[in-house]
């Protein structure tokens, strides 16, 4: 597609439910990046994918927090028995120049 | 590991008024700089970039940002601002080699008020 395309757009769910955030990066772009962006905060870098190549998962926060691609194509963000503090903006970027990233409008969840 | 700071959360400034947004980083090794725009109820978008060369970078709306090495510093300048600039502006920095990890300053959000 013309840009970064992220689902669903807005989600509101019940505290220890499971959610599945989806990303779809511009055709060819070899890198993926998650963000969580809480209310009023700077970007919080989750995890990184290039290629083939074994993903930077450093930035997850926990093990309630996966993500998956498969080679250069979709993402899936999976939050497990979300909390109340998982509320937050999240965004993905794709790209194929070093930092050059181009992004999402994010999908917006809310944890009651 | 690297790390951006933003030393200003608000800037309010008036139209036609020059702004300075300041960033500094932290690292031990060398890196790319950027700065990303969000405009109200819109994604990121890249406003201008460091990669290597020269020091002084222009961006898109009349933009421009100097690294400055010895301090660490890569502030975003614009000489005479207006309405349609009134976002939230983060720096982000990447490493030279190793990581790929892009990490972002917590945001300045600048307001041009008529």
């Amino acid at each position: 597609g013309a840009g970064v395309s992220q689902s669903p757009s807005n989600k509101v769910t019940e505290k220890g439910k499971d959610v599945e955030l989806r990303c779809d990066p511009i055709s060819g772009h070899t890198a993926l990046y998650w963000y969580r962006q809480r209310l009023g905060q700077g970007l919080e870098f989750l995890i990184y994918f290039q290629g083939n190549s074994a993903p930077d998962k450093s930035g997850l926060p926990s093990d309630r927090f996966s993500a998956e691609r498969t080679g250069e194509s979709v993402s899936t963000l999976t939050i497990q028995r979300t909390q109340q503090e998982d509320s937050a903006v999240y965004l993905c970027g794709s790209g194929g120049a070093p930092g050059e990233l181009f992004f999402g409008e994010g999908s917006r969840l809310t944890v009651l | 590991a690297q790390s951006v700071t933003q030393l200003d959360s608000q800037v309010p400034v008036f139209e036609e008024a020059p702004v300075e947004l300041r960033c500094n980083y932290s690292s031990s090794v060398s890196v790319y700089l950027f700065w990303y725009v969000q405009y109200p109820n819109q994604g990121l978008q890249l406003l201008l970039k460091y990669l290597s060369g020269s020091t002084l970078v222009k961006g898109i709306n009349g933009f421009e940002a100097e690294f400055n090495k010895s301090q660490t510093s890569f502030h975003l300048r614009k000489p005479s601002v207006h309405i349609s600039d009134t976002a939230e502006y983060f720096c982000a920095v990447r490493t030279q080699g190793g990581s790929e990890k892009l990490v972002f300053g917590k945001g300045t959000k600048l307001t041009v008020n008529p």
